[in-house]
């Protein structure tokens, strides 16, 4: 079976301090995954996709970036983080031909 | 306007009653229809998925298309405590594999069932 991961599961950072959030997804191969941004009682914003290793694209310009530097990892990066960062972020991943996606436990990140 | 509408809510039941959640869309290119249940602080989990008009059934949950109306619904029956939850809907368009296949995501509807 597949099993999503991520982590930290709750982070506190000030403004202006760097961010990286992890993904890895177990159980499948080459799958599409997601960067989704949820803000208190608000839905889902996609942030990034990418459908395979080293491929990203940004939905959403703003002071984030991914990466995919392997099959079943995904990565959330800021160099300086905003207030406006705050929120719950979750990851998602899907196979190849299905629409389904998945979704990890999130993080819940605060910017102080 | 957005291109998924979803009742707000929030929606509050007594245990036992039967539970209907909407989402209306506007781009006729949506396909393929899902519902996800996320309780708080967790990530949203995949209820029901559905691709064609009619009902859809699965345990206490229906999942209803009318492509026609552009119109989705998902009931409950016998709604229990553990429903308590906010409810997501979600579709994607037809052949968009090589653009990610993206999920266009109504903002919720919260449902409370009160013992």
């Amino acid at each position: 079976s597949q099993t999503i991961h991520q982590w930290p599961a709750t982070l506190v950072q000030p403004v202006g301090s760097p961010l990286s959030l992890e993904c890895t997804v177990e159980g499948t191969s080459n799958p599409n995954l997601y960067w989704y941004r949820q803000a208190a009682g608000r839905g889902l914003q996609l942030l990034f996709y990418s459908v395979g290793i080293g491929q990203i694209s940004s939905e959403v310009p703003q002071n984030l970036s991914a990466s995919r530097p392997q099959d079943r990892q995904f990565i959330l990066s800021s160099k300086k983080l905003l207030l406006s960062d705050s929120g719950f972020y979750l990851c998602a991943w899907k196979r190849l031909g299905l629409d389904e996606q998945y979704f990890g436990p999130g993080t819940r990140l605060t910017v102080t | 306007q957005k291109e998924v509408e979803q009742d707000p809510g929030p929606l509050s039941v007594p245990e036992g009653a039967i539970v209907s959640l909407n989402c209306t869309y506007s781009n006729s290119a949506f396909q393929y229809f899902m519902w996800y249940r996320q309780y708080s602080r967790k990530g949203p989990e995949l209820l029901m998925y559905t691709y064609s008009s009619g009902n859809k059934e699965d345990g206490r949950f229906t999942a209803q298309v009318d492509k026609s109306s552009k119109y989705i619904s998902l009931f409950i029956r016998d709604s229990q405590p553990s429903d308590s939850a906010t409810y997501l809907c979600a579709m994607s368009a037809f052949g968009e594999e090589t653009s990610g296949s993206r999920l266009t995501f109504g903002e919720g509807t919260q449902l409370t069932v009160n013992p």
